[in-house]
């Protein structure tokens, strides 16, 4: 079935420095793929979106560009906010259901 | 719209005992979704409706657990007996779509603790 993985953190950076989070995804057809972000004691909420090949969601200086050819959705920024510091979720969706990354957490030091 | 509603927010129970989870999507939604959110599982869906018949609920741990969407606006889950393993922040999401997902809303979850 469709599944996506996601790069195992946590993840610790400095502010301003560029945050790479790595996504890749198994899916049949084409799949809208999505990164969420989870702040402490709060759901989950949408980040950014690409629904079709070679589309770039963006959001909050987030960036992500849908690559079929690597099945790949790579979440970017390049100078992150101690604000930034969070749980990120990639996702897809494709038949009919949502499916998410284990998660990466995030966490900026002033 | 107020968002997707759950309640409890926190539940605290015996073992053995049944509790019973409840979630009101964002009115005009025709997809819901339960998952459970642990550190060792990480965001798990449990099952998901479509016009309140559910669809899938392969995610579903055992038969401990069950869950309900008698109309548009009000599903539950609900898991007899409860087990400390069941520990976990539950979520529930609604989405609108046409043969495709689009953006599922959130609730706040219900942080669940069997002792």
């Amino acid at each position: 079935g469709d599944s996506v993985t996601q790069m195992e953190g946590p993840v610790t950076l400095s502010e301003e420095a560029f945050l790479t989070i790595n996504c890749t995804y198994t899916a049949t057809g084409y799949p809208s793929l999505f990164w969420y972000v989870q702040y402490p004691g709060e759901g989950l909420q949408l980040l950014l979106k690409a629904t079709k090949a070679d589309d770039k969601g963006s959001n909050k200086g987030f960036e992500a560009t849908y690559r079929k050819e690597t099945t790949s959705f790579h979440l970017e920024k390049g100078s992150v906010q101690v604000s930034d510091s969070a749980v990120y979720f990639c996702a897809l969706s494709g038949n009919n259901d949502m499916r998410f990354g284990a998660g990466t957490r995030l966490t900026v030091k002033p | 719209d107020a968002g997707v509603i759950q309640s409890p927010r926190h539940e605290v129970t015996e073992m053995g005992q049944e509790v019973t989870l409840r979630c009101k999507p964002i009115s005009g939604h025709d997809y819901l979704f339960w998952y459970r959110q642990t550190m060792m599982r990480g965001l798990e869906l449990l099952i998901y409706f479509n016009n309140n018949v559910p669809i899938d609920d392969s995610g579903m741990p055992e038969d401990r657990f069950s869950a309900k969407m008698p109309n548009a606006s009000f599903s539950t889950l609900k898991i007899q007996p409860s087990e400390p393993r069941d520990s976990a922040v539950y979520f529930c999401a609604s989405s609108f779509g046409v043969g495709r997902i689009t953006e599922a809303f959130f609730g706040q979850g219900t942080r669940l603790t069997v002792v």
